[in-house]
């Protein structure tokens, strides 16, 4: 089956420090890669996306390439603000069940990150 | 860009009340929905697919009679939590895919509705 494996939290740092969250996956076919944000309190909201090798999704500030070669979609930003403080989702979407007729995101545990001014 | 709206937000009720919880998609049609459940500090679990017109599919150990899934037209679906308690409270959230565009595409999610049974 498919899943997703990132770094568990919580990861805290100053503002203006160099963000990175590991996230790895295993998928069968080939599978479009996400990272959703979560704020307090709130839904989720897409972040970025990157639906085949090679590419780069980037969004805000944020950056992550999907490397096919080592299964990994790493989420990184050269600079947070306190305002990134939140819960970071990788995820994954691949097609499931008889024919490929279900496409289920299946998500990683989360990330905490919390930034201090 | 697309937005899915989810109401209520918050809902604290009495143990045996049943309570529903609308998802819509406001500029676009969907004809597939998903229903979550998130515990504190923890990650989204699929509790069911919503499709157009036909049966919810659930996932495995989700009570299909205590959560029970209407999609009714292709902006709204709604989910009823019947004569909840106290182990139902939770943070129930949906998501949307566009009709349009492949399954593979992003979902967009709803912010969101904390229930809390006294």
């Amino acid at each position: 089956g498919n899943s997703v494996t990132q770094m568990e939290g919580p990861v805290t740092l100053s503002e203006e420090a160099f963000l990175t969250i590991n996230c790895t996956y295993t998928a069968t076919g080939y599978p479009s890669l996400f990272w959703y944000v979560q704020y307090p309190g709130e839904g989720l909201q897409l972040l970025l996306k990157a639906t085949k090798a090679d590419d780069k999704g980037s969004n805000k500030g944020f950056e992550a390439t999907y490397r096919k070669e080592t299964t990994s979609f790493h989420l990184e930003k050269g600079s947070v603000q306190v305002s990134d403080s939140a819960v970071y989702f990788c995820a994954l979407i691949a097609p499931t069940g008889s024919g490929g007729s279900n496409y289920k995101l299946t998500f990683g545990k989360g990330t905490l990150l919390t930034v201090n001014p | 860009g697309a937005v899915v709206s989810q109401h209520p937000s918050r809902v604290i009720c009495k143990s045996g009340t049943s309570v529903k919880i609308e998802c819509r998609s406001l500029d676009f049609q969907a004809t597939t929905m998903f229903w979550y459940r998130q515990f504190p500090k923890q990650s989204l679990m699929l509790m069911a697919t919503s499709n157009e017109g036909s049966k919810a599919t659930y996932e495995q150990g989700v009570e299909k009679d205590k959560f029970l899934i209407n999609h009714a037209s292709l902006t709204l679906s709604t989910l009823t939590v019947t004569s909840a308690h106290p182990e139902d409270s939770s943070f129930y959230i949906c998501s949307a895919r566009d009709r349009k565009g492949q399954g593979n595409q992003p979902q967009h999610f709803g912010d969101g509705t904390r229930l809390s049974i006294l």
